[in-house]
């Protein structure tokens, strides 16, 4: 099992439309979780971080954790063309972070 | 502020031959440092981590080496490059294991 999964893409939406963008992992001890975001060509930036379970809002950004089933979420309201990108879903599992593959996002206007 | 600085952005190396990629770190001491590695289309491969001035722990083994020589530098080596060692090189730190990390911009590394 993979240590972080996330849900295969590529999503596409269209614009002004919620994206949702789910992962799971495998360490029940993991603590930390984080969304990136990674344009092509670029590395990744850090967009959300979230520790405790329950619901995370950063503008058009909500971050949701549920520790018991291991879910991590990433709503995107308001979904503009620029938010087309790689969405990668990272866990602290200590000392280091797991990544999953990432989601593909499309925003079509 | 923190700043992470990753060079050169773009290296063309044929098979067999060494290299070398630095990354430093302004703003912070005693960071925690990561090297990873992506394939094209693929997700992040941490390849080593470092806590301190030579610590260096090795998550893949391979033809790659790391090493700390000062608090905020890490350096990313190999004696002999494979076609198989392509891809996007990432540098990233942090403060402390639970905390998020920052990249640089990467390295794109393609071997002919």
């Amino acid at each position: 099992q993979k240590e972080v999964e996330q849900n295969s893409g590529p999503l596409s939406v269209p614009e002004g439309a919620i994206a949702s963008l789910n992962c799971t992992y495998s360490d029940r001890g993991s603590q930390s979780f984080f969304w990136y975001r990674q344009y092509s060509g670029k590395s990744p930036e850090l967009i959300m971080s979230i520790y405790s379970n329950g619901d995370k809002e950063d503008g058009r950004f909500t971050a949701q954790l549920n520790k018991a089933s291991q879910y991590v979420s990433l709503l995107i309201r308001d979904s503009q063309p620029s938010d087309s990108a790689t969405y990668l879903c990272a866990v602290n599992v200590n000392p280091d972070m797991r990544f999953g593959a990432g989601t593909r996002l499309t925003v079509k206007p | 502020s923190q700043t992470i600085h990753q060079w050169p952005a773009t290296l063309v190396q044929p098979v067999g031959s060494p290299l070398s990629l630095e990354c430093t770190v302004e703003g912070t001491s005693n960071p925690n440092l990561y090297w990873y590695r992506q394939a094209a289309g693929r997700g992040l491969q941490l390849l080593f981590y470092s806590v301190g001035i030579g610590q260096i722990s090795s998550e893949v083994p391979q033809n790659l080496s790391a090493s700390r020589p000062q608090d905020r530098q890490f350096i990313l080596s190999s004696k002999k490059l494979l076609l198989s060692d392509s891809g996007f090189y990432l540098c990233a730190w942090n403060t402390r294991e639970n905390q998020p990390q920052h990249f640089g911009d990467g390295t794109r590394l393609s071997i002919l």
